[in-house]
This record gives C-alpha cells, sequence and structure tokens, in this order.
C-alpha cells in the first residue's frame, strides 16, 4: 500500500458529461500529480501542484482542470468528455515535489460510453 | 532536450533466465534516473533510483541498474527471472533542464514464460 488513496476506483460516464476524480496524497507529502493512461498514449504526465500551487503543467487537456486543497488532497475534473478520455487516471504524491520518489494510488479507471 | 527511449516495447524470457531491458537518455547535464514497475492492475511502484552516486545501483526485487555516461543508457538487469517480474517498466529522467520534471519512456512489457 503506496498510501496514495484514489477515489473512486472504477467510473463509468457517457459523452458529454462531467466528472470529478480525487486524490488524498500520503501523509507529510506536499506535492500531488496526476498521470492518465491509456493503451494508445501510454503514460502522459498532467499536472503537478506542490502545497496548494501548480508547480507544471504537461499535456492537460482545456476541458480538463485540478486544484489542490488547503489539506493537500486533490482533485481532477474532467468535462465534456469524450470517447478518447477512457483511461485509467493515477495520481501520485511525494515530498517535495522535486527529482524523488513518487508514491502512487492505484488509480481511477474512466470508461466513457 | 532531454529524453528518454526504451528500446524494446516487449521482452520475453524464460523463468529462470536473465532479463535485460534497456533505456538510453539525453540529458545535457547531471541526470537523476529511476526505473518504475507496475504490475497488472496495479500503480506504479519505484524499483531503483541513480543520482550521481555509485554508478551501479541496485533496488528492489533483485532487479539492479548501471548508469554509463558514454553510453547514455541505464539499463535494467535481474540475474533470473521470475513469474512475478512480469509487469510494464518505465525508464524515467530529470535534471536541471526539465526544472528536475520526470520524463517517462514509452514502457517495456515484460513477459515471463514458464
Amino acid at each position: 500500500d503506496s498510501g496514495v488513496t484514489q477515489t473512486p476506483k472504477h467510473l463509468i460516464t457517457a459523452t458529454g458529461q462531467r466528472v470529478t476524480l480525487r486524490c488524498s496524497p500520503r501523509s507529510g507529502d506536499l506535492s500531488v500529480y496526476w498521470y492518465q493512461q491509456s493503451l494508445d498514449q501510454g503514460l502522459q504526465f498532467l499536472i503537478q501542484y506542490y502545497n496548494g500551487e501548480e508547480r507544471a503543467k504537461g499535456n492537460i487537456l482545456e476541458r480538463f482542470s485540478a486544484q489542490q486543497f488547503p489539506d493537500l488532497h486533490s482533485e481532477l475534473n474532467l468535462s465534456s468528455l469524450e470517447l478518447g478520455d477512457s483511461a485509467l487516471y493515477f495520481c501520485a504524491s511525494s515530498v517535495t515535489g522535486q527529482n524523488e520518489k513518487l508514491f502512487f494510488g492505484s488509480g481511477t479507471q474512466l470508461s466513457v460510453l | 532536450a532531454q529524453s528518454v527511449t526504451q528500446l524494446d516495447s516487449h521482452v520475453s524470457v524464460s523463468e529462470g533466465t536473465p532479463v535485460l531491458l534497456r533505456c538510453n537518455y539525453s540529458s545535457s547535464y547531471s541526470p537523476s534516473l529511476f526505473w518504475y514497475v507496475q504490475h497488472p492492475n496495479k500503480g506504479l511502484q519505484l524499483l531503483l533510483k541513480y543520482t550521481s552516486a555509485a554508478t551501479l545501483v541496485k533496488g528492489i526485487n533483485g532487479f539492479e541498474a548501471e548508469f554509463k555516461k558514454s553510453e547514455t543508457s541505464f539499463h535494467l538487469t535481474k540475474p533470473s527471472a521470475h513469474m512475478s517480474d512480469a509487469a510494464e517498466y518505465f525508464c524515467v529522467v530529470s535534471d536541471l533542464d526539465s526544472n528536475y520534471q520526470l520524463i517517462w519512456g514509452a514502457g517495456t512489457k515484460l513477459i515471463i514464460k514458464p
């Protein structure tokens, strides 16, 4: 168990809908990362937060947004969902968010029908 | 700009034989290099990390990797494969040029034949 908690584990929704994925980092970790993993695109870095502030942005679509709250949990919001958004979404956390070991959650499997 | 190339998308070995997963990187600075493993239907887990100490890095589950600056390689090896090693393996680089963001390879799927 990595100590990173993601909910829900599975999510099935329809095109055009909006969903929210939640991540609780390990106790003491200040940085949260979001990744998307799909068969055709592989593992893609989406966005990173450190202590509530956005630190780095990767291949995140404009339809997607995220935030990190004062209690350090994070949410990834996906809107106007398309079939191609079906993927496994991982959250990871680390202590400082710089050049160090990441601890990954077990992911949220999103299916857009 | 830095990049990571995992030279094989799939590697198949028999149980009990050596494993070699190849990774080449490009970096303008002294990089940090990582190998992560993802077992089926699981999250990713750090196997090992190189950060300019010893060039031969030992990780969990009997894996090790050697940093070779002249060859810009960081290949992952294990002397004897076990069925439980079947997973996908990701090579990752980070350095000053990327502001220490992690640059991920495309992954190598390791298949173990009984």
